[in-house]
């Protein structure tokens, strides 16, 4: 079974504070992702890797950065946080390839103060 | 720009009742749809995935089927438990874009 695993299920930060959201696979996935879901407006792209240290924006990289060094975890970095990015923040992973299936974590609820 | 649309957004039935979720995304030019399942605070399982070459997808109860020149797929849920309240969603993938999620159908099933 593809093991999709995320550092914390829940995060409560503060404004302005540097904020990394880690996701690890076990399954040797080339592709791995960083949705956000909010009520309303369902699962949307911050980014995604498609091998080691190289990243593609989504539909809503702005204020976001990742990083990609090791080809089993794929971060996310909120450089400064913001109370708009309380959020939940889905991580996915799937093998070469654009439109292969992917495989979800559990998920972080993140809550900025 | 592909739009995924599902309606309706909540179902409430009884428990043994069969069932139909309806997907519709606006470009037939897909690659292939996903069906994922979320419970409430927490992440998506997949349950089934329908290549654009396919008419249909089964697994145990479920049944997903998919007509891309109109732009539907519609997930069957056989004799509904408790269990299988959830919300669930539909994904497409087309074009340049990985995957674009409608916005989930809530379903209750009722004891």
């Amino acid at each position: 079974d593809v093991k999709v695993t995320q550092s914390s299920r829940y995060l409560v930060k503060r404004t302005g504070e540097k904020v990394f959201l880690e996701c690890v696979q076990d399954m040797d996935h080339e592709n791995m992702f960083w949705y956000r879901q909010d009520p309303g407006l369902g699962l949307r792209l911050i980014y995604f890797s498609y091998d080691v240290k190289m990243k593609e924006k989504g539909d809503i990289p702005e204020g976001y950065s990742v990083s990609r060094e090791k080809k089993e975890r794929f971060s996310l970095i909120l450089e400064s946080a913001s109370t708009n990015q309380t959020s939940m923040y889905l991580c996915a992973s799937s093998l070469q390839g654009l439109h292969n299936e992917q495989f979800f974590g559990p998920g972080t609820r993140l809550t900025v103060l | 720009k592909q739009e995924v649309t599902q309606i309706p957004a909540a179902l409430s039935v009884p428990e043994g009742e069969n069932l139909v979720l309806n997907c519709s995304f606006t470009d037939s030019a897909i690659y292939n749809l996903q069906w994922f399942r979320q419970d409430p605070g927490k992440g998506l399982t997949s349950l089934l995935l329908i290549q654009s070459s396919q008419r249909e997808q089964t697994s145990g109860r479920l049944n997903a089927s998919l007509d891309k020149s109109s732009g539907r797929s519609t997930l069957y849920i056989a004799a509904s438990q408790p269990g299988d309240s959830a919300t669930y969603l539909c994904a497409v993938s087309s074009g340049n874009t990985p995957l674009v999620f409608g916005k989930g159908t809530r379903l209750s099933v009722i004891a």
